[in-house]
């Protein structure tokens, strides 16, 4: 058990609907990070925060955004879904926004019908 | 384009033999490599890195050797277990970046009894 934890663990929704998926990292880790993982694909980078500011961008696409709250917990929404955002997402957590050793969450499996 | 590749999708080993992954890059501004394990249903798991100033580093069973003349890096698990079953990913990191992991697609190692 990494102690990041993810929710929802699964997620089935329709096209051009909208989801947030949450995360809660270690505890005393400021910086979190999200990760995508499409079918037969490595973990793509799409955003960080650390204590609450954005401090990096990845392949992002536009219609997804996420936030860091005061509490630390982050949340990653989608919206306008398409089929070819189903994926893994997983979340990972460090102590500061540099960190090389990150802890993985177990992940949240979306699949958009 | 891939920064960070793992030309070997499977790999299958028979117990206490040595597995070899290997990883190869493109970026020479990376410099620090990790390898991360994952098992189904699971987050990746972090199992050991290398800092780019060195060519060798050993913890336990697992060894990762870095040659930055040839871009390439592996992992050497002796002797495998069954329980090293999984998927392992490399990953790497931009000096002075922040945190973000740029990953391979990972190569699903079978340790056979």
């Amino acid at each position: 058990d990494s102690g990041v934890t993810q929710t929802p663990k699964h997620l089935i929704t329709a096209t051009g609907q909208r989801v947030t998926l949450r995360c809660s990292p270690r505890s005393g880790d400021l910086s979190v990070y999200w990760y995508q993982q499409s079918l037969d694909q490595g973990l793509q980078f799409l955003i960080q925060y650390y204590n609450g500011e954005e401090r990096a961008k990845g392949n992002i696409l536009e219609r997804f955004s996420a936030q860091q709250f005061p509490d630390l917990h982050s949340e990653l929404n989608l919206s306008s879904l398409e089929l070819g955002d189903s994926a893994l997402y997983f979340c990972a957590s460090s102590v500061d926004g540099f960190s090389y050793e990150q802890y993985f969450g177990p992940g949240t499996r979306l699949t958009v019908t | 384009d891939q920064q960070v590749k793992q030309n070997s999708p499977s790999l299958s080993v028979q117990e206490g033999r040595i597995s070899i992954l290997n990883c190869d890059y493109t970026n020479s501004m990376f410099d620090y490599f990790l390898w991360y394990k994952k098992y189904p249903a699971e987050g990746p798991t972090f199992l050991i890195s290398i800092s780019s100033i060195k060519d060798k580093n050993e913890d336990g069973r697992f060894t990762v050797f870095l040659n930055k003349s040839a871009k390439h890096l592996s992992l050497h698990i002796v002797p495998s277990q069954p329980g090293d079953s999984a998927v392992y990913f490399c990953a790497a990191k931009i000096g002075g970046s922040q945190g973000n992991l740029i990953f391979g697609k990972g190569t699903k190692l079978s340790v056979k009894p």
